[in-house]
């Protein structure tokens, strides 16, 4: 079974660029859920995904948007980057929305430069 | 809106030694679980150990256990027999059953554990 994995690793970009972060959910996991964790803090929600439909969202911008596709992977799309935008963004995926466990991928860590 | 709080930012016991982490949380709701995740420096979120609020009964999980105290709304985690594996920062988090799937994670606490 193939866990959450996510890419790239690491990204560098400047202010006012676009980013786009990728994830892939574990076999058989169609709800994938975004957080930005910045340094030395827990992570917060950004939005959830259930079978390509936005299953509710965090208290962040509208430059902050994303997709599923229909084998569940997922994008974290980013506008007009800030400084604040730096931290490490992780994916989880769970087994639907009955389902209370997510599973997190590795992160990808931003810098906004 | 739920709020998970950790009042120790760090933490640090001798290898073999017992450790409890607190947190406590803050919601209306009766119905929800709760989880502990660690984070390693390699910075994958481990699930460790879940809570559902409606069991009284404390969630164990070998050497990994809690104190749920529904009414204090508090939820420590015990880690018995500790190893130098189990360094890593470790987050309280909070699910409602409303609503999106989404967890609520109190700031974290960096737990050491010295040979």
């Amino acid at each position: 079974e193939t866990g959450v994995t996510q890419s790239p690793t690491h990204l560098i970009k400047t202010r006012g660029q676009q980013v786009t972060l990728r994830c892939s959910s574990q076999s058989g996991h169609n709800t994938v859920s975004w957080y930005q964790q910045a340094l030395g803090q827990g992570p917060q929600f950004i939005f959830q995904y259930y079978r390509e439909e936005e299953n509710g969202r965090g208290n962040f911008p509208p430059r902050f948007s994303g997709l599923q596709f229909p084998n569940y992977s997922s994008e974290l799309n980013v506008n007009a980057l800030e400084l604040d935008d730096s931290a490490l963004y992780l994916c989880a995926s769970s087994l639907g929305l009955e389902s209370d466990t997510q599973y997190f991928g590795p992160g990808t860590r931003l810098t906004v430069l | 809106a739920q709020t998970v709080t950790q009042s120790q930012p760090e933490m640090s016991v001798q290898e073999a030694e017992t450790v409890t982490l607190s947190c406590t949380y803050d919601t209306s709701e009766s119905n929800y679980y709760l989880f502990w995740y660690k984070q390693p420096p390699s910075r994958q979120m481990i699930l460790v150990i879940r809570q559902e609020a409606y069991k009284q009964q404390n969630a164990t999980e070998n050497r990994f256990s809690v104190n749920f105290q529904k009414a204090a709304k508090s939820f420590s985690l015990k880690i018995s027999d500790s190893q130098l594996g189990d360094t890593a920062m470790y987050f309280c988090a909070f699910m409602s059953r409303q609503g999106a799937q989404k967890l609520v994670f109190g700031q974290g606490t960096r737990l050491t554990i010295n040979p």
